[in-house]
């Protein structure tokens, strides 16, 4: 069965430092994956997402992310944290062939500090 | 370019009433998707309308039903509600040639069952 493991469910930074979310998938094919940013009582906004070209993927407002095979990973980054960086993070995965239907991740809060 | 749109915003139901939520998607979609989201069980796929058809559907009970009209505006409708149905309900569209594509997301309509 497919599905999406992250290892965080909150991580906290200080202003100016780096992030990483981390993001592991399981899948038997080839998968679609994204990053999906939510702040508070709004939808989803795509950060990024991977479909099988470059390996490493960069999305809006700095962020990046890079699909390990290997290690069946996905993990966000980004060098330098803002504050309006404080939101919930979802790793998402969609099935190849079967369009329509993504399973999420569990979700990560960033906390960034000044 | 507008984007998803979702009404109504707010919604509060008492058990046992039905209630039906609309998505309008961005222009020149076809496909719509929804997710129910809650603290507890995150984010979770109901179902995926193209073209007026249900293409996919998630493990919910016969109460969540939807539809999907031939301008690609979409509804879903859930009766008989219970209290395990207050969430935030999200819908999605992509998809202007039925191939996977990326989703994006309206705001939400948080309903909330008394």
């Amino acid at each position: 069965a497919q599905s999406v493991t992250q290892l965080d469910s909150h991580v906290s930074v200080s202003e100016g430092t780096p992030v990483l979310l981390r993001c592991n998938y399981s899948s038997s094919y080839s998968p679609s994956l994204f990053w999906y940013v939510q702040h508070p009582n709004k939808g989803l906004q795509l950060l990024l997402k991977y479909t099988s070209a470059a390996t490493l993927v960069k999305g809006i407002n700095g962020f990046e992310a890079e699909f390990k095979k290997s290690e069946t990973s996905f993990h966000l980054t980004k060098p330098s944290a803002h504050m309006s960086d404080a939101a919930e993070y979802f790793c998402v995965v969609s099935l190849s062939g079967n369009t329509g239907k993504l399973i999420f991740g569990q979700g990560t809060t960033l906390q960034v500090k000044p | 370019k507008a984007g998803v749109t979702q009404t109504p915003r707010y919604l509060i139901k008492t058990r046992g009433q039905q209630v039906t939520l609309s998505c309008s998607p961005i222009s020149g979609h076809r496909s719509v998707s929804w997710y129910q989201q809650t603290p507890g069980q995150g984010l979770q796929f109901l179902f995926e309308y193209f073209s007026e058809t249900q293409r996919n559907k998630g493990n919910f009970p016969g109460r969540f039903s939807g539809r999907q009209f031939s301008n690609s505006r979409s509804e879903m409708n859930v009766s008989t509600l219970e209290l395990g149905d207050s969430a935030l309900y999200l819908c999605a569209s992509s998809g202007r040639t039925g191939l996977p594509d990326t989703q994006y997301f309206g705001p939400g309509t948080r309903l909330t069952v008394l």
